[in-house]
């Protein structure tokens, strides 16, 4: 089973800036099958980023992903109020399917 | 637009089984993804249950195999899941969701909203 850790657990910054949310697996994941996830409080995750590097549909473009094999980025350019949340990784490119712990982004 | 809804009992009693119905709106489960479950304890990460194809295969978590089914219902347009002898670890918050792409290899793009089953006597 491939384990994901999120770093860091907790980001602090203020709107405006940017954010670099980790994710490092304990394998590599092949094909860059690694997806991100936003969670709001009491809602279901959102897909983010598919592919690694991939927006899904009607994802604003200051998200972006990049990474491969073991270390993957998930980028916020310019956190707007509504981005301070929950973030997670999740790998599909071998079974199990897993998810990272998480790292929420809080307001500085 | 396209819909996924969790419904079943809030509170399951331990060692009973815990069964949840997704019902999806919008597009026909036989069209084509696969279904899945994940769940999310309070306060914790997520966790992947397994998924299933309108054909009927499945695909488990192997941490959770030894007691889950999960089964699909083409007239109905639903998918459902069974977990067998819960425990108070089982409690958590189940999602539906739709997976993406090919058997071992699924994203999920659309979820529903969730329901909390709660394991305790």
């Amino acid at each position: 089973e491939i384990v994901l850790t999120q770093s860091p657990g907790t980001l602090s910054l203020s709107p405006g800036e940017r954010a670099t949310l980790s994710c490092r697996a304990s394998q590599s994941v092949s094909s860059s099958y690694l997806a991100w996830y936003q969670q709001k409080p009491g809602q279901a995750p959102r897909l983010l980023i598919y592919g690694a590097s991939s927006r899904a549909t009607g994802i604003p473009d200051r998200f972006s992903g990049s990474g491969s094999g073991t270390d993957f980025t998930l980028t916020i350019s310019r956190l707007e109020p509504e981005d301070f949340t929950m973030y997670y990784c999740q790998q599909y490119g071998s079974s199990p399917l897993t998810f990272g712990g998480g790292t929420k982004v809080e307001i500085k | 637009q396209v819909q996924l809804q969790e419904s079943g009992p809030g509170l399951v009693k331990p060692s009973e089984t815990l069964s949840l119905t997704c019902t999806v709106s919008g597009y026909s489960i036989s069209s084509g993804y696969y279904w899945g479950w994940i769940r999310q304890p309070p306060g914790k990460g997520l966790e992947w249950i397994g998924n299933i194809y309108h054909s009927g295969s499945t695909y488990y978590n192997p941490s959770l195999k030894s007691r889950v089914t999960i089964s699909v219902d083409t007239s109905k347009n639903q998918f459902s899941l069974r977990l067998s002898s819960v425990t108070a670890a089982d409690t958590a918050v189940y999602y539906c969701a739709r997976g993406v792409g090919w058997p071992p290899a699924w994203y999920f793009d659309l979820w529903g909203r969730g329901t909390l089953v709660t394991v305790s006597s």
